[in-house]
């Protein structure tokens, strides 16, 4: 059971460089959701998905883009990568129910990145 | 706007001992959730709590949930090294989203 992939799992950018992390999902749910984690904090919601071509800024959306064009994918861009910006990225999904969460959220198993 | 706090944040405990992690959030909801972070890994879904009065165990950890006191609990009976890890707690906003506790800090010893 693949679940959610996060794709790269390791990645080191220059200050300036741009990226896209990719997340793609295989339970067929209808939301999904980026997150960042800074050492020894909680998540911070970037973007979210609520369903396949809506997407809506989270609680630290400056610096990031999103696109939903498919259900199962979720991809994260960083158009000049900062420094502040290095953190562990966590994707997740869950399936909601007319705006009832159903689940819980199942979590990628994270992209860590780094720029210098 | 919806806020959860966690307490405490970091406990260090021994072996054999019981011990209870709180999860206070500030505005009506039905729905929580209890994650598990083993350091350098991803969230795992421990319980999941959907309605006043809900208590879910599993092994050495049982979660309740009191919606009228907006509390939550995550109690370790007879704690063993293997449950030392950060556990978040998170509460349905009804937006599609969920509010993160910042999460606790178990250090169980030998």
């Amino acid at each position: 059971n693949a679940g959610v992939t996060q794709t790269p799992k390791f990645q080191v950018l220059k200050t300036g460089q741009s990226m896209t992390l990719q997340c793609a999902q295989d339970m067929n749910h209808n939301s999904m959701y980026w997150y960042r984690q800074d050492p020894g904090m909680g998540l911070r919601l970037i973007y979210y998905s609520a369903s396949e071509g809506t997407t809506d800024k989270g609680e630290v959306p400056d610096g990031y883009n999103v696109s939903r064009l498919k259900k199962q994918n979720f991809l994260l861009g960083l158009e000049s990568a900062a420094p502040s910006q290095t953190s562990v990225y966590f994707c997740a999904s869950t399936q909601w129910t007319s705006g009832i969460n159903t689940g819980e959220l199942f979590f990628g198993e994270g992209s860590r990145l780094t720029v210098l | 706007e919806l806020k959860v706090e966690q307490n405490p944040l970091f406990l260090s405990m021994q072996e054999g001992k019981n011990y209870t992690i709180y999860c206070n959030y500030s505005t009506t909801s039905d729905r929580l959730y209890w994650y598990r972070q083993d350091p350098g890994k991803s969230l795992e879904s421990l319980f999941v709590l959907l309605s006043n009065g809900a208590v879910k165990q599993e092994g050495r950890l049982m979660a309740s949930l009191d919606t009228k006191a907006r509390l939550s609990t995550l109690h370790i009976t007879a704690a063993v090294h293997d449950l030392s890890a950060t556990y978040f707690c998170a509460v349905d906003n009804s937006n599609y989203q969920l509010i993160w506790g910042a999460g606790t800090k178990l250090i169980i010893k030998p």
